[in-house]
């Protein structure tokens, strides 16, 4: 199993563009989150999802929009970019059940200039 | 939400036993006690989640005094590889539980030679 992937590792953008994240599992997991870390800070949840097509918001969800049209993928979009996103997103995923064991991705390192 | 309180860096040897205790005085009665760990440029890992007592698993015990305000991770003989950030979270079980995930600063933990 590869776990959780995130696509792109690194990203550079000018403030205004607009892209996405896209994460994916392969352990048939329920629920699936976005996560930011900032420098020298704890995770900050975005947006999460307690399964295919739904959504919704955690603690810091303005500019950020998602999607989960399909289990194994959770989109993260950013639809103009702004300084303020320049953060490491990481995305998880847990099994329907009351243990919290969330299983992480790599993290993509996002720079907004 | 039940807050933590953790110390913010520790240093330690190889081959000691670490102990790092969190604060959690407002814990509710149906939380649990998860803690995470934070390589550089990694996804945070669980490493272990208690209720009350002792929990052990090949990695790491969990001590939970019988008022549940505090907790105490506790590595065993510590390597380089442990060198990390260590995230104590106290999670509210149940629907509604997964957005309530708290990460904050964490521990540092630096293991010298």
């Amino acid at each position: 199993n590869a776990g959780v992937t995130q696509t792109p590792k690194f990203r550079v953008l000018k403030t205004g563009q607009s892209m996405t994240l896209l994460c994916a599992q392969d352990m048939n997991h329920e629920y699936m989150y976005w996560y930011r870390q900032d420098p020298g800070m704890g995770l900050r949840l975005i947006h999460y999802s307690v399964g295919e097509g739904t959504t919704a918001k955690g603690e810091v969800p303005d500019g950020y929009n998602v999607s989960r049209l399909k289990k194994q993928n959770f989109l993260l979009g950013l639809e103009s970019a702004a300084p303020s996103q320049t953060s490491v997103y990481f995305c998880a995923s847990s099994p329907h059940s009351i243990s919290y064991e969330q299983y992480f991705g790599p993290g993509t390192r996002l720079t907004v200039t | 939400l039940a807050k933590t309180t953790q110390p913010i860096s520790m240093d330690s040897y190889e081959g000691q036993e670490v102990n790092i205790t969190c604060s959690h005085n407002n814990i509710a009665t149906n939380d649990y006690i998860t803690w995470y760990q934070q390589f550089p440029s990694q996804g945070p890992r669980f490493i272990i989640q208690g209720y009350k007592t002792k929990v052990t698993n090949e990695v790491a015990s969990l001590f939970i005094p019988a008022d549940r305000k505090s907790s105490t991770l506790s590595l065993p003989r510590v390597s380089l590889s442990d060198t990390a950030v260590y995230y104590c979270l106290v999670v509210p079980p149940g629907a509604g539980g997964y957005n309530k995930l708290i990460f904050g600063a964490g521990t540092r933990l630096a293991v010298h030679p």
